[in-house]
């Protein structure tokens, strides 16, 4: 299973746009990128996934690069409820594989007034 | 349509009991995963499920037993509790790719 190294937390303020970076040096082919979020005492929500290029929902943006070791997940103009922990995933995306995920460490979010 | 809930919310057990935790989902999911959490610690997969009457080894599984007789259900067992296996257990279903998280249950092992 691809390895996954994010950064441990990040501090933002209210209406800025929050960028975290995801290295995946070792992203097999048919591994997808996946993000959650988790708030504390609760199971983690998914927020995207994307295979290669540009994915966007109605709350976030997931950049991918061509060479696919790194993935970017953008949140937009974030707000105090977006203050969470935020999990990288890289797994095989096929069903066949029992879709299963193995979280890292995470990034600690928090948003300031 | 209540998604994913888990049984008990919370439990304290003495060293050497068993329980059984019970996760429910209703969203007709084929797919079901147990996962414990330790503070300050992302996920651990211990089992999963891809059908029912099917169950697989996730990367922690020494210690657990889990069935899977109900497509709706995923029963997830400790015959003998150790302080080791103190932590927030998660169950969580999915159709796809996207897993559904139920609000865990927080076991304490004495």
């Amino acid at each position: 299973l691809a390895k996954t190294t994010q950064p441990i937390s990040m501090d933002s303020y209210e209406g800025q746009e929050v960028n975290i970076t995801c290295s995946h040096n070792n992203i097999a082919t048919n591994d997808y990128i996946t993000w959650y979020q988790q708030f504390p005492s609760q199971g983690p929500r998914f927020i995207i996934q994307g295979y290669k290029t540009k994915v966007t929902n109605e709350v976030a943006s997931l950049f991918i690069p061509a060479d696919r070791k790194s993935s970017t997940l953008s949140l937009p103009r974030v707000s105090l409820s977006d203050t969470a922990v935020y999990y990288c995933l890289v797994g095989d995306g096929r069903a066949a594989a029992g879709n299963k995920l193995t979280f890292g460490g995470g990034t600690r979010v928090l948003v300031k007034p | 349509n209540a998604g994913v809930t888990q049984t008990p919310k919370f439990r304290v057990l003495k060293t050497g009991q068993s329980m059984t935790l019970l996760c429910a989902q209703d969203m007709n999911h084929e797919y079901m995963y147990w996962y414990r959490q330790d503070p300050g610690m992302g996920l651990r997969l211990i089992h999963y499920s891809v059908g029912e009457g099917t169950t697989a080894k996730g990367e922690v599984p020494d210690g657990y037993n889990v069935s899977r007789l109900k497509k709706q259900n995923f029963l997830l067992g400790l015959e003998s509790a150790a302080p080791s296996q103190t932590s927030v257990y998660f169950c969580a279903s999915s159709r796809d790719y996207e897993q559904y998280f139920g609000p865990g249950t927080r076991l304490t092992v004495t």
